[in-house]
């Protein structure tokens, strides 16, 4: 049940963009994705919705399929502070908001 | 800041000692919950509190006993740990127990078991 996410780890000049997906085999209703630094608690980037709705980072720009089961996060123009691992959490049935997370993505950005 | 705090931040504990974790959300949310994150391996999620009850235990073994006495705090009471659950423990809080609702976390605390 938990998410697949890709790639395992990604190294970028600033500026670069990139791109981290998210995939399950059950059917996902919503999707959310955190950022965590190293030492830091995660922080919440962007929830997506089934229909379409989204919350989050205006700066942050994500896409969600319903029938491919799969999400993917996209990085433009990145910073240093895009420096983290993202991992993305989707519910498991049963309601409560119970998130079951990806391995996460570890992304670098150097200068 | 995200509004959760937790404490202590740094515990280190034998295996035949009783601690406490405890955390604190400011945000006025309804749902609480406790997370595991081993070194190489995905935030696991433990306990889930909506409105002071438990919706969720997630498998844990009963040497980790959750307690919300409020909204607004949670606790994780520790006992004759093995050395395996050291880990950082994170609480998070959320508005409401909906997939809709985005969690914030606490900074964590780093548990050691000697």
């Amino acid at each position: 049940q938990q998410p697949v996410q890709s790639p395992q780890a990604v190294i970028l000049r600033e500026g670069e963009d990139a791109v981290i997906n998210c995939s399950s085999s059950k059917a996902l209703y919503s999707v959310h994705w955190y950022r965590q630094k190293h030492g830091e608690a995660p922080v919440f980037l962007m929830i997506l919705l089934k229909g379409g709705e989204q919350k989050g980072h205006e700066k942050i720009s994500a896409s969600f399929n319903e029938k491919k089961q799969q999400s993917s996060l996209y990085l433009t123009a990145s910073q240093l502070s895009y420096s983290g691992t993202y991992f993305c959490g989707t519910p498991r049935p049963g309601g409560y908001n119970k998130l079951i997370f990806g391995a996460g993505t570890r992304l670098a950005v150097h200068p | 800041e995200t509004g959760v705090t937790q404490t202590p931040r740094h515990l280190v504990m034998g295996m035949t000692n009783k601690k406490s974790l405890k955390c604190e959300q400011h945000l006025g949310h309804n749902a609480m919950y406790w997370y595991k994150q081993s070194a190489k391996k995905p935030l696991e999620l433990m306990f889930v509190y909506s409105l002071e009850e438990r919706v969720e235990n997630n498998s844990v073994p009963s040497r980790f006993s959750p307690e919300c006495p409020n909204s607004s705090h949670l606790f994780l009471h520790l006992h004759t740990l093995q050395p395996e659950d050291s880990a950082l423990y994170l609480c998070a809080s959320s508005q409401g127990g909906g997939g809709g609702y985005e969690q914030y976390f606490g900074p964590g605390t780093r548990l050691t078991v000697t």
